[in-house]
């Protein structure tokens, strides 16, 4: 199985800040590479496929870059609806597997 | 709306079986692989199962696999999960989510239920 290591587990930022959370895949997973922002009580909301990909409607401070290996969800001014916790997932292969959260907070 | 509502959670012994369900609406079902994603109280999220959009590749995460059964019924717009031998660390909450594609592969989950809560307990 392929596992998935995010960084931080947890983070403090301000509003307005530029924030970068990473992602690291056990072995290739080419561009597999998914993010979700999932906030208390809530179920996960799709942000970025495909590692760059941005779905309709999410926010343009968002992006996602990366390949192979190594991945960055990066939001470039956080907004106070930010606060939230992110997981990556690779789709590469079954199981798709989920990074353990990053959790975002003031 | 694309949406999707799980049920048949609930509160079982250890040992025991139970069954989840997840009604589609909004979209066209069997053009599309599904998934069962659970998350533990106050923990993340685990992949637990897959199904393509013919029925014709399922699978299931190491830990349920051998005890869990996922299938779906095109015609019902609808989405099961039959868990048997269930044991304490199944407790979670169970979401039901769509693929972006017909298969398990390279796309990511677009959709996601409400989630419906499995306790195992005696």
């Amino acid at each position: 199985d392929i596992q998935m290591t995010q960084s931080p587990s947890s983070l403090s930022a301000s509003v307005g800040d530029r924030v970068s959370i990473t992602c690291r895949a056990s072995q290739s997973i080419h561009i597999y590479l998914n993010w979700y922002q999932q906030k208390p009580g809530r179920a996960p909301l799709l942000l970025i496929s495909a590692a760059s990909s941005l779905q309709s409607g999410v926010p343009s401070r968002f992006s996602g870059s990366g390949s192979v290996t190594d991945f960055t969800l990066t939001i470039s001014s956080l907004q106070p609806e930010d606060f939230a916790t992110y997981y990556c997932q690779q789709s590469h292969s079954t199981p798709n597997t989920f990074g353990q959260g990053t959790k975002l907070d003031i | 709306e694309v949406q999707l509502v799980e049920s048949g959670g609930g509160l079982v012994q250890p040992g025991r079986s139970l069954r989840l369900s997840c009604a589609a609406s909004g979209f066209k079902f069997d053009d599309y692989a599904m998934h069962w994603v659970r998350q533990a109280p106050g923990k993340g999220l685990e992949w637990v199962s897959g199904i393509s959009w013919n029925s014709g590749t399922i699978d299931y995460a190491d830990s349920v696999k051998g005890r869990f059964t996922m299938s779906r019924d095109n015609a019902k717009n609808s989405l099961f999960l039959e868990m048997n031998s269930l044991r304490s660390e199944d407790t979670a909450l169970y979401y039901c989510t769509k693929d972006e594609s017909g298969w398990l592969y390279y796309y990511a989950m677009d959709v996601w239920g409400q989630g419906t809560t499995v306790t195992v307990s005696s």
